[in-house]
């Protein structure tokens, strides 16, 4: 499974364009690749899914270059409840269902 | 309403106990996982069923064992072989086809003493 690497931590303001960067250089043929938020002392929550150019939801956008060694999970106009952890996860059928989140990045959101 | 339960919310254990997390889904999902989170850290998988009566192990399985008797419930029992089981445990199950969304419980934060 492709293994995933994400910043530790990002900081921004109220109102301001937020996104975070996603390196999965192993990335298979079959991976698709997952977004999850998650708050203090709550489950994971999923975002967004892609395979390959733009995804577009009314939470996020989600961006893949031609090569898909690389994500970016783009959130608009960020408020202070966007504060929380983004994790990248890299998903396939082909690994029986086994599903490993990284580090995660702990987003910031301030006044 | 869908989705996954987890109970206790929270639980307490003196070291040396065997202790059993309940998971229960009625989204009607083959596949179910368990992870473990300790503070300030990620998730990490312990084990995974892709369908009943079959499981395996993630990452850190060791002091651990899990059954799946039934399609809708996942429990896991932390055994006295754990050496460090204070953790929060998150339950999830996912559905086949084309979506990779996985829908998480609420957790169960175990603590030892």
């Amino acid at each position: 499974l492709a293994k995933t690497t994400q910043p530790i931590s990002m900081d921004s303001y109220e109102g301001q364009e937020v996104n975070i960067t996603c390196s999965h250089n192993n990335i298979a043929t079959n991976d698709y690749i997952t977004w999850y938020q998650q708050f203090p002392s709550q489950g994971p929550r999923f975002i967004i899914q892609g395979y390959k150019t733009k995804v577009t939801n009314e939470v996020a956008s989600l961006f893949i270059p031609a090569d898909r060694k690389s994500s970016t999970l783009s959130l608009p106009r960020v408020s202070l409840s966007d504060t929380a952890v983004y994790y990248c996860l890299v998903a396939n059928t082909g690994g029986g269902n086994k599903l490993t989140f990284g580090t995660g990045t702990q987003l910031k959101v301030e006044l | 309403d869908g989705g996954i339960t987890q109970s206790p919310k929270y639980l307490f254990r003196k070291e040396g106990q065997n202790v059993t997390l309940s998971c229960e889904q009625n989204l009607n999902h083959d596949a179910m996982y368990w992870y473990r989170q300790d503070p300030g850290q990620g998730l990490r998988l312990i084990y995974y069923s892709q369908i009943v009566n079959d499981f395996q192990k993630g990452d850190i399985a060791e002091g651990y064992s899990v059954s799946r008797e039934k399609k809708e419930s996942f429990p896991l029992t932390v055994t006295s072989a754990q050496k460090n089981p204070t953790a929060f445990y998150l339950c999830a199950s996912r559905g086949t086809g084309g979506s990779y969304e996985q829908y998480f419980g609420p957790g169960t934060r175990l603590t030892v003493t």
